[in-house]
C-alpha cells in the first residue's frame, strides 16, 4: 500500500531556531514529492516541488531535500519565525496517477518566544 | 489575481441530509480537485475534474459525487450524510492537472454532521 509517513508529529522550537521535519515514503513509481504548509483554518499552500531527479528545492527560509534511493524527504527551516507555526505536509504523487496525490498526516510545527 | 474560493465557508447538517459545496478556480485553471480533510485520517483525494469530466476519483463511496461547469467551476455532492463526513472539503485547481503543476488550494468548506 502507498503510504506517506511523517516525524515528528509535532514540534515545538524558539524563535531564531532551526529545524528538519523528516517524511519517508513508500509511493513507488512517483513523480513528484511536495511539501505543503497549511495554516489553520486555511488551505495548504505549496511550499516546494521536486522531482524524482531533484536532491534539493528551496524557497526562502524552507529548503526540502529528496533521497530517492531511500525513499526520504526532509523539510529544513531556518531562522524561525512565529508566522511559520502550521502544520507541514509532505504529499507523493503517483506516476501517471493524474492528480491522485498521497498525503502524510503532517507535522505539527509550533514556534514561541 | 483572485484565488480558489470555496462556499459556503461553514456547513451544518443532520444525518440523511444532502449537500453540496461550490469551489470557484482562479481564473484560466481548468483543472479542479477535491479533497477530504479530518484529523484522523489526514487528506485524501476524492476526484478530479477536467474540460468538466471526472478524470480520476479516490476510495469514496457513491454517495459523493461532483462535477464540472463549462466556466470551470465545480461543485461536488454529498448524499445521504453520514456523521463520519464531517470534515473540511477543500478544492485545488491547476492549469491543466499537469504532473509538476502545483496545486493552489482554497481554504475549505468545513461540514459539520449532528
Amino acid at each position: 500500500k502507498n503510504q506517506v509517513e511523517q516525524s515528528p508529529q509535532s514540534l515545538i522550537i524558539l524563535e531564531g531556531k532551526n529545524c528538519t521535519l523528516q517524511c519517508n515514503y513508500t509511493v513507488s513509481p512517483f513523480s513528484n514529492l511536495r511539501w505543503y504548509k497549511q495554516d489553520t483554518g486555511r488551505g495548504p499552500v505549496s511550499l516546494t516541488i521536486m522531482t524524482f531527479s531533484e536532491n534539493t528545492k528551496s524557497n526562502g527560509r524552507y529548503t526540502a531535500t529528496l533521497d530517492a534511493d531511500t525513499k526520504q524527504s526532509s523539510l529544513h527551516i531556518t531562522a524561525s519565525q512565529l508566522s511559520d507555526s502550521a502544520s507541514y505536509i509532505c504529499v507523493v504523487r503517483f506516476t501517471g496517477g493524474g492528480n491522485k496525490l498521497t498525503f502524510g498526516t503532517g507535522t505539527q510545527l509550533k514556534v514561541e518566544l | 489575481k483572485a484565488g480558489v474560493t470555496q462556499t459556503p465557508r461553514y456547513l451544518i447538517k443532520t444525518r440523511g441530509q444532502q449537500v453540496t459545496l461550490s469551489c470557484s478556480p482562479i481564473s484560466g485553471h481548468r483543472s479542479v480537485s477535491w479533497y477530504q480533510q479530518t484529523p484522523g485520517q489526514g487528506l485524501q483525494f476524492l476526484f478530479e475534474y477536467f474540460s468538466e469530466t471526472q478524470r480520476n476519483k479516490g476510495n469514496f463511496p457513491g454517495r459523493f459525487s461532483g462535477r464540472q461547469f463549462s466556466n470551470s467551476r465545480s461543485e461536488m455532492n454529498v448524499s445521504t450524510l453520514e456523521l463520519g463526513d464531517s470534515a473540511l472539503y477543500l478544492c485545488a485547481s491547476s492549469l491543466t492537472g499537469g504532473s509538476n503543476q502545483p496545486q493552489h488550494f482554497g481554504d475549505g468548506t468545513r461540514l459539520s454532521i449532528l
